[in-house]
């Protein structure tokens, strides 16, 4: 009963090093979200993805790419890394999309450090 | 422009006290509205979930109320425990579409003995 797994928990990066944020849900669920958390502000969200096989952009997704590889794993690439995206991300499941009072579940995070 | 704002940003209370956390958002069209408890290095967990018609909900010590019409919610947090130290977040549904969701920035409570 794991839910929702993110890995890793921690990473450190220099600027201009790539790296896969990992994410991987075992309750079936079709949505799948990225979201950044950054002090004194709310989550905002990257990416998400509907459905298997579709993915869209959020509010923040300059630098970022992502990967719906099945419908149990949403990956976020950041291809070359930058001190502005030092962040804590955070990876969320929903049963289904464009429905109202679905759960929303969330990974624990991830703190990466860009230096 | 949709925001959630929260206050207060932060509040100290004593162990065994009661405390209030507010919400005001602009978010429309509106589909819910719903409170988090994120612990420190940890992932935001649900607390309720609250649809237009709902003004009450509560979830053992929490209870949260709705009023549609002024757009307020407030969390209301009864005889305090330590474990209750966390970061409560507000989060409004936008109607419609993949579930977007519009996070508050959180309260930041500390319980101490």
């Amino acid at each position: 009963n794991a839910g929702v797994t993110q890995t890793p928990k921690f990473q450190v990066l220099k600027t201009g090093q790539s790296m896969t944020l990992q994410c991987a849900q075992d309750m079936n669920h079709n949505s799948m979200y990225w979201y950044r958390q950054d002090p004194g502000m709310g989550l905002r969200l990257i990416y998400y993805s509907a459905s298997e096989g579709t993915t869209d952009k959020g509010e923040v997704p300059n630098g970022y790419n992502v990967s719906r590889l099945n419908k149990r794993e949403f990956s976020l690439r950041l291809e070359s890394a930058a001190p502005s995206q030092t962040s804590v991300y955070f990876c969320a499941s929903i049963p289904r999309g464009g429905t109202m009072n679905t759960e929303a579940f969330f990974g624990q995070g991830t703190r990466l450090t860009v230096v | 422009k949709n925001q959630v704002e929260q206050s207060p940003q932060s509040l100290i209370i004593l162990e065994g006290k009661n405390c209030t956390l507010q919400c005001n958002y602009t978010v429309s069209p509106f589909s819910n509205l719903r409170w988090y408890k994120q612990d420190t290095g940890r992932g935001p967990v649900s607390l309720t979930i609250m649809t237009f018609s709902e003004n009450t909900k509560s979830n053992g010590r929490y209870t949260a109320t709705l009023d549609a019409d002024t757009k307020q919610s407030s969390l209301h947090i009864t005889a305090s425990q330590l474990s209750d130290s966390a970061s409560y977040i507000c989060v409004v549904t936008v109607s419609g579409g993949y579930n977007k969701l519009i996070f508050g920035a959180g309260t930041r409570l500390a319980v101490h003995p």
